[in-house]
């Protein structure tokens, strides 16, 4: 699977928007790009994905370069509960078995 | 409609000792998964099912047995626990596993093994 570049840590204010990176310059056509997330001490949830086009939900948005060698999700409104881990992971879509492997993620904290 | 769900929440094991993780969902879903996280990573995949009466191996299989008798229910086992098994589990299950599948995580099994 190819791989995600993700920082470290990234702080932001509450009700303020949040825009977190994602490098994957080695990204295949085939590959969706999926975004997880995790809250202390719960299992992760599904944010978004997407493939070529800007994602929405209620969640989040999902912008992608034009080139699809980096994403970038965007929380509108950060709040104290959207404090966690985000992960960006690539999942490849040829075959009935696509893992879905986690890296160290990014973890997002929240100032009130 | 619970999702997923696990049991236990928690555990203590001695070294040598044996237990059984139950994972449940109630979604229909044909596939699951049994993850496990160790402090400051990522989620490492241990095993996994794409439908009843299957399992495979995933990256960190080594030490772990599961069953899928039935479709809502994922069994993790540990034969004899060690302490390099003491990490939080995480049960996934998803409608397929396709790069466009989402899939949806229980709230873990924290086990400690002394």
């Amino acid at each position: 699977d190819a791989k995600t570049t993700q920082p470290n840590s990234m702080e932001s204010n509450e009700e303020e928007p949040v825009h977190l990176p994602c490098n994957h310059s080695t990204i295949s056509g085939t590959d969706y790009i999926h975004w997880y997330r995790q809250l202390p001490s719960q299992g992760p949830e599904y944010v978004i994905h997407g493939l070529t086009s800007n994602v929405n939900n209620r969640m989040a948005s999902l912008a992608i370069a034009e080139d699809r060698k980096s994403s970038t999700l965007i929380l509108h409104r950060a709040t104290l509960r959207d404090a966690a881990v985000y992960y960006c992971i690539l999942r490849a879509n040829t075959g009935a078995n696509s893992k879905l492997t986690f890296g160290k993620g990014i973890t997002l904290s929240v100032r009130p | 409609n619970a999702g997923v769900t696990q049991t236990p929440k928690f555990r203590v094991l001695k070294t040598g000792q044996s237990m059984t993780l139950l994972c449940a969902q109630d979604m229909n879903h044909e596939y699951m998964y049994w993850y496990r996280q160790d402090p400051g990573m990522g989620l490492r995949l241990i095993h996994y099912s794409v439908g009843e009466g299957t399992t495979a191996k995933g990256e960190v299989p080594d030490g772990y047995n599961v069953s899928r008798l039935k479709k809502q229910n994922f069994l993790l086992g540990l034969e004899s626990a060690a302490p390099s098994q003491t990490s939080v589990y995480f049960c996934a299950s998803s409608y397929g596993g396709q790069g466009l599948d989402t899939q949806y995580f229980g709230p873990g099994t924290r086990l400690t093994v002394l």
